[in-house]
């Protein structure tokens, strides 16, 4: 966990767009995950970067740049349900497909 | 529905108890892991099973002690537990493990009492 870094604590109106940063150690860099978890149930899979970009998925893009060691999800037209934790997690060569977390953003959607 | 079934939800065991948690994937995978989640801290791996094989221990204690008959069971065999071990654990599976996407159970929550 201490290779990924992301902010604690977001707070976004309903509608708008909200945009959560992740850092990530770049050396044996293979692979980012994004997962999406509600209070109490199991994280769900919602995105993986492994190149350079932006990958959209309807409401959702996830952003990767492997030179600057650093990821975000993009959350548009957000919802009351979108309130969440948003966990970022990367997959280090030679790892098999242990993925490394972070602690996760609480993302809260307020009216 | 994930396609990963964890029993028991929720668990209440004393420090000298013996208790099993269960995971169940209905998705084909072969590989299968146990992540244990507390509060406040990211998601950490404790296990690793690829095709029944044990491949992955991260330095957990002895006290817990996983299980894998085949490729679409695991259970986590608890002996001995601290209060400390209390948290959320979760089960996952994937197709291989180069890199493809892990599935999560919705988690067992244990307390140590």
């Amino acid at each position: 966990g201490q290779n990924i870094d992301q902010p604690t604590e977001m707070t976004a109106t309903e509608g708008a767009i909200v945009q959560i940063n992740c850092t990530y150690q770049t050396s044996g860099f293979n692979g980012l995950f994004w997962y999406q978890q509600h209070a109490g149930e199991a994280p769900t899979f919602l995105s993986y970067n492994v190149l350079d970009g932006l990958e959209e998925k309807g409401r959702f893009s996830s952003f990767l740049s492997r030179s600057k060691g650093y990821s975000y999800l993009l959350l548009k037209e957000l919802q009351m349900k979108d309130s969440a934790s948003y966990l970022c997690a990367e997959i280090l060569t030679g790892g098999g497909n242990k993925l490394t977390f972070g602690t996760g953003t609480q993302l809260k959607v307020e009216l | 529905e994930t396609g990963v079934t964890q029993t028991p939800r929720h668990l209440v065991m004393g420090m000298t108890n013996k208790k099993s948690l269960k995971c169940e994937q209905h998705l084909g995978h072969n590989a299968m892991y146990w992540y244990k989640q507390s509060a406040k801290k990211p998601l950490e791996l404790m296990f690793v099973y690829n095709f029944k094989e044990q491949t992955e221990n991260n330095s957990v204690p002895s006290r817990f002690s996983p299980e894998c008959p085949n490729s679409s069971h695991l259970f986590l065999h608890l002996h001995t537990l601290q209060p400390e071990d209390s948290a959320l654990y979760l089960c996952a599976s994937s197709q291989g493990v180069a890199g493809n996407t892990i599935y999560f159970g919705e988690g067992s929550w244990l307390t140590v009492v």
